[in-house]
């Protein structure tokens, strides 16, 4: 069983719509969880982390963590065409790494 | 630029020399991870370090690779006698100290091609 599951994609949003992005988690002992954006080629670039059930806003983004259902996600609202990239999810299980899932792939379509 | 500094970007071996990968944090940061990213795969953790001491190499073949983060100068991972599947993206990560609340600052990573 994979430690992070993420669908694959890739996932194609119009311009302006929101994107959902969606991750599961199989260690319920997880404590923190990390959403990378990485284009192609490039490095995996932070945007935000959460560690308590809810939302987290910041700017067009926003996480939303349910740690009974182990789960978690990100959604882009306004969704703008340099959005698109592969979005990483990321759990800290409190060892000493990140365990990631494979990534999701957006493209917003002008 | 404060970022977490990686170099080469790209390094080209044939199989059987050795690859160095370097890696310096960002300012202020003790805590140094090492990524491999094969292609159409996820990051897969390898090793953790900080000043002088390996805490963690779970995640690295127990041939062939070694890493150190000395007390002066750059992370380095180390890959000798590189075969043709060790061609990957490697990223370096960092972070100021280690905790649940602390996430991990990525380099641009060294792309090693194996002829």
């Amino acid at each position: 069983q994979k430690e992070v599951e993420q669908n694959s994609g890739p996932l194609s949003v119009p311009e302006g719509a929101i994107a959902s992005l969606n991750c599961t988690y199989s260690d319920r002992g997880s404590q923190s969880f990390f959403w990378y954006r990485q284009y192609s080629g490039k490095s995996p670039e932070l945007i935000m982390f959460i560690y308590s059930n809810g939302d987290k806003e910041d700017g067009r983004f926003t996480a939303q963590l349910n740690k009974a259902s182990q789960y978690v996600s990100l959604l882009i609202r306004d969704s703008q065409p340099s959005d698109s990239a592969t979005y990483l999810c990321a759990v800290d299980t409190g060892a000493n790494n990140l365990f990631f899932g494979t990534g999701t792939r957006l493209t917003v379509i002008p | 630029n404060a970022g977490v500094m990686q170099n080469p970007r790209h390094l080209v071996r044939r199989r059987g020399q050795e690859a160095r990968l370097r890696c310096s944090p960002m300012k202020g940061h003790s805590h140094v991870y090492w990524y491999r990213q094969l292609p159409e795969e996820g990051l897969k953790f390898m090793v953790y370090l900080q000043k002088e001491n390996i805490i963690d190499e779970s995640g690295m073949p127990k041939e062939r690779f070694s890493a150190e983060f000395p007390k002066e100068g750059p992370s380095i991972l180390r890959i000798q006698q590189v075969v043709r599947g060790d061609s990957a993206a490697y990223f370096c990560a960092s972070s100021p100290t280690r905790g649940f609340d602390q996430p991990q600052h990525f380099g641009d990573g060294t792309r090693l091609s194996i002829l």
